[in-house]
């Protein structure tokens, strides 16, 4: 049974530091992973979707890496700012059933000005 | 363009009544969803229509939930009648699967539900 595990729950951070949050899941056999970010009170928004054949991917000052190997996945946040205060949530799709996913409990992430 | 809708965003009742979630996807979304989070606990996926056909119902908590799509539109998740532990959110997402690119999830603000 997949089980997605991140860590840390929360960290506060002061604005500009890089970061990064990790994601690990117990069954390699995954057909995607993908980075989701929510508000408070708001709906959740894909920020990067890797397929299991990629190691990572870019968008702006996020990049998301897998590996699948060893069950793992990171979110590099660069140069973060207020803006990026919100809770980050893995979630993966197991290569037998790709359309259901399986999530860990979020990364909530306060960046202080 | 629209996002995902979902309606009401607040629903109190009390234990035993019944309750409908709307959830309008983006147009033209073969796939839609239905998530739950139950807090403190993760996100638990409950069901998948593909069109107005149920793909996969097997996150269905029991008996009590019944979802629909009419027409491959608008989906409806129906509580009854409802318990203490179906309270939390009920999150509604959909997409167009795209070759190479892959399926990229678009959610809605979901529908907070408490059953007192």
């Amino acid at each position: 049974k997949q089980e997605v595990t991140q860590i840390p729950a929360a960290l506060s951070v002061p604005e500009g530091e890089n970061l990064v949050l990790n994601c690990s899941f117990t069954d390699s056999a995954i057909y995607n992973l993908q980075w989701f970010r929510q508000d408070p009170g708001k709906g959740l928004t894909s920020l990067l979707l890797i397929q299991s054949s990629q190691r990572e991917q870019t968008s702006g000052r996020l990049n998301a890496s897998l590996d699948k190997s060893s069950g793992r996945s990171t979110l590099y946040i660069a140069a973060s700012q207020p803006g990026d205060s919100a809770t980050y949530l893995c979630a993966v799709g197991n290569a037998g059933n790709n359309r259901k996913l399986i999530w860990g409990l979020g990364t909530s992430l306060a960046v202080n000005p | 363009e629209a996002g995902v809708t979902q309606f009401p965003s607040h629903s109190v009742i009390e234990k035993g009544q019944t309750v409908t979630l709307r959830c309008d996807p983006i147009s033209g979304h073969d796939n839609l969803y239905w998530y739950r989070r139950v807090m403190g606990k993760e996100i638990k996926f409950l069901l998948h229509f593909v069109k107005e056909s149920k793909q996969d119902e097997s996150g269905m908590p029991n008996n009590r939930f019944l979802a629909e799509r009419t027409g491959g539109t608008y989906s409806t998740l129906k509580v009854q009648p409802a318990e203490l532990e179906d309270s939390g959110v009920y999150f509604c997402a959909s997409s167009q699967a795209l070759p190479r690119v892959g399926e990229k999830l678009f959610f809605g603000s979901g529908t907070q539900l408490s059953v007192l």
